[in-house]
């Protein structure tokens, strides 16, 4: 049973151009969450997805940052038109359940997307 | 005020020797906790949970004290092994989603 996979590993990107994070939880999960991990942080919450539906964005930039989760595909996490300060590492978890301690206690993190912005 | 503060460190100990981490959370509705360890700014991986009653993995103890909202890690015995920044983790107040609110975590290096 696969883990949670992201890809790219690795992004560098010049100011200015979009940035494509992708993400495909573990088999039969349907939640994913996005975390981003700035230099010297903590990881903060992003957004939180269910198939098709965004339930949490709380945490998303209000501009140039949006999320999808498609019924058929990975869960993409989408950046316009980049700026140095989008430099990260961004994580992306899925749970077999929506709310409370298994939403969380089964929560597998994914090995990261570490976007460059030169 | 953060919602999960913790001493940053580093702490750097000699292998054998008994280490603890504080962290503190500002929301009293938060229901679950967690230790999660993640090496070399790789993904986090859940060390373990976090109850009332405490609870112990072999050399890891962790401690919950809800009036003070405090969270504690010990380790005993460190080992190389056990370097690593470790991230006390929240589950949101709300617990209606597994939204989980991190630390910005404590470095822990162990010299031979």
């Amino acid at each position: 049973n696969a883990g949670v996979m992201q890809n790219p590993r690795h992004l560098v990107r010049r100011r200015g151009q979009e940035a494509r994070l992708r993400c495909s939880p573990m088999k039969g999960h349907s939640h994913v969450y996005w975390y981003r991990q700035l230099p010297e942080e903590g990881l903060k919450f992003m957004v939180y997805l269910q198939k098709e539906n965004i339930i949490d964005e709380s945490g998303m930039p209000k501009e140039r940052f949006s999320a999808e989760f498609p019924k058929e595909g990975p869960s993409i996490l989408r950046i316009q038109q980049v700026v140095r300060g989008d430099s990260a590492a961004y994580f992306c978890a899925s749970s077999p359940a929506s709310g409370g301690f298994l939403g969380a206690f089964g929560q597998y993190f994914g090995p990261g997307t570490r976007l460059t912005v030169t | 005020r953060k919602e999960v503060e913790q001493d940053p460190g580093p702490f750097n100990v000699p292998e054998g020797a008994t280490v603890a981490f504080n962290c503190t959370y500002s929301n009293s509705a938060s229901q679950s906790f967690f230790w999660y360890r993640q090496d070399c700014r790789k993904e986090p991986k859940l060390l373990m949970s976090v109850y009332s009653s405490g609870n112990e993995d072999g050399r890891f103890t962790a401690q919950l004290n809800r009036a003070s909202q405090y969270i504690s890690l010990l380790i005993r015995d460190s080992k190389l092994s056990d370097s690593a920044t470790y991230l006390c983790v929240v589950l949101d107040g709300s617990g209606n989603t597994g939204k989980l609110i991190f630390g910005q975590g404590t470095t822990l290096q162990v010299k031979p």
